[in-house]
């Protein structure tokens, strides 16, 4: 397996623009979650889905930020309209609930740049 | 909600001599404490965990301890190399509400050659 997948790597832009973040989670894994990584507060919960199902977004800083799980494969958070603290790496991981591991699987992050 | 603290956020040792990160949380419902490894440019990845019913865990190099009655944990690294140089998460969790996990702040390890 080819592990959690996003994209894009890298993405820069410039304030007041929109901004999709994608995801694709190991197939047969059951929740994926959004986390948020910055110097100042680490690695926050943005959302998590269960299912395809959004379970708790609590953690979605303002009605800018929204997050979709059309099907099992894909995901996305997107950001409209974008500000320079939004700047950050996102995370997006998966996990299954059967078995006896717990272990989340991390993507590699997209490093957002807001101008 | 759950809150986990982490010390110290930076760590500088000599190759072979052993490291220490420890963690408390607040949430007493919590059962469930990972550790992650956070290497440069990746996301991180899981290095060991313990539940609640255990009070150690060892693999190889690295152990973890766990005091419920204090609500505190703690990650052992012993003869560190330094590719064990990165930055290290404590994380906690309940099986009963919210599933996600809670980070603590990070301890950037050094290991010096």
């Amino acid at each position: 397996d080819a592990g959690v997948i996003q994209s894009p790597r890298h993405e820069v832009t410039e304030m007041g623009q929109e901004v999709t973040l994608r995801c694709k989670p190991i197939s047969g894994h059951d929740y994926l979650f959004w986390y948020r990584q910055t110097m100042m507060r680490g690695l926050e919960l943005l959302i998590y889905f269960n299912n395809n199902v959004p379970i708790d977004d609590s953690g979605m800083p303002e009605d800018r930020f929204s997050a979709k799980m059309p099907n099992a494969s894909f995901s996305t958070l997107k950001i409209q309209p974008s500000e320079p603290r939004d700047s950050a790496v996102y995370f997006c991981a998966s996990s299954t609930s059967r078995g006896l591991s717990e272990k989340l699987f991390f993507g590699s992050g997209t490093q957002l740049s807001v101008l | 909600g759950e809150n986990v603290e982490q010390h110290p956020s930076t760590l500088s040792v000599q190759e072979g001599d052993s490291a220490v990160i420890k963690c408390t949380y607040s949430d007493s419902a919590s059962n469930y404490f990972p550790w992650y490894k956070q290497e440069l440019g990746k996301g991180p990845q899981l290095i060991i965990d313990i539940r609640s019913n255990v009070g150690e865990k060892k693999d190889q190099r690295i152990a973890v301890t766990l005091n419920k009655t204090a609500k505190h944990f703690s990650l052992h690294i012993t003869e560190t190399q330094p590719e064990d140089s990165a930055v290290y998460f404590c994380a906690a969790r309940s099986d009963t509400g919210r599933r996600a996990l809670t980070f603590g702040s990070g301890t950037r390890l050094q290991v010096q050659p």
